[in-house]
């Protein structure tokens, strides 16, 4: 059984117009984290949670922006999306401890801009 | 800061050819490392990993040994199929305190029959 899971999996959107991506995790892991990935490249970080606590990536653009609101759930807003943001886009969960474990990660969100 | 190299792709070879893809690292301390796959139009699957010096990984007739003394994490199989085309990232995460996973660029396997 998947155990996270994102929607949608593929999202059409026009210039400038907002959009939001979900998260949804059933391994109650305390770290929730958003990866962009652009077409032949490795994932980049976006920002993370550690329970509550939203940590920013420096080189995130303001235009996207995330809320947790609780355990379970993350979303992704991008607010004004422009051609570049065009890309898949990687949930992921780890649990608190330590750096041994791996990260989970969703099948993506793959976001097209017209 | 920490980082990953791995070797440029695609990697192109016939079904049951041996696969090594090479994986150097650069990190303070003794990080974990990670060997994630991703098939076309998915997301990241862990295919394995070590947490400490000469540890074994291995899942699906992939290995990769943690090596210190080269800091390297080559992964290898012996036998490779079709089924096994896709992309390969190398990856590390550091194990004092909060530790973000570091990627490789990735490299992209063909195997044809």
């Amino acid at each position: 059984d998947a155990m996270v899971i994102q929607n949608p999996r593929y999202q059409v959107t026009q210039f400038g117009k907002p959009v939001t991506l979900s998260c949804s995790q059933t391994l109650n892991h305390n770290v929730m984290y958003w990866y962009q990935q652009k077409s032949s490249q490795a994932p980049k970080l976006l920002f993370h949670y550690y329970d509550k606590d939203f940590n920013n990536e420096a080189d995130t653009p303001d235009n996207f922006q995330s809320r947790r609101p609780n355990t379970s759930f993350c979303f992704l807003d991008i607010r004004s999306p422009g051609l570049g943001d065009a890309a898949m886009y990687l949930c992921a969960t780890t649990e608190r401890s330590g750096g041994t474990g791996e990260l989970f990660f969703g099948e993506g969100s793959r976001l097209t801009v017209l | 800061g920490d980082s990953v190299t791995q070797m440029e792709g695609p990697v192109t070879l016939s079904e049951e050819a041996f696969l090594t893809i090479n994986c150097t690292y650069t990190a303070t301390g003794y990080p974990s490392l990670f060997w994630y796959v991703q098939y076309p139009g998915e997301g990241l699957q862990l295919l394995l990993k070590a947490t400490k010096a000469d540890d074994k990984g291995s899942n699906k007739g992939f290995e990769a040994t943690y090596r210190k003394e080269t800091t390297s994490f080559h992964l290898e199989k012996g036998s490779v199929q079709v089924s096994d085309s896709a992309v390969y990232f190398c990856a590390l995460r550091g194990n004092t305190g909060f530790q973000k996973l570091v990627f490789g660029t990735g490299t992209r396997l063909l195997v044809s029959p």
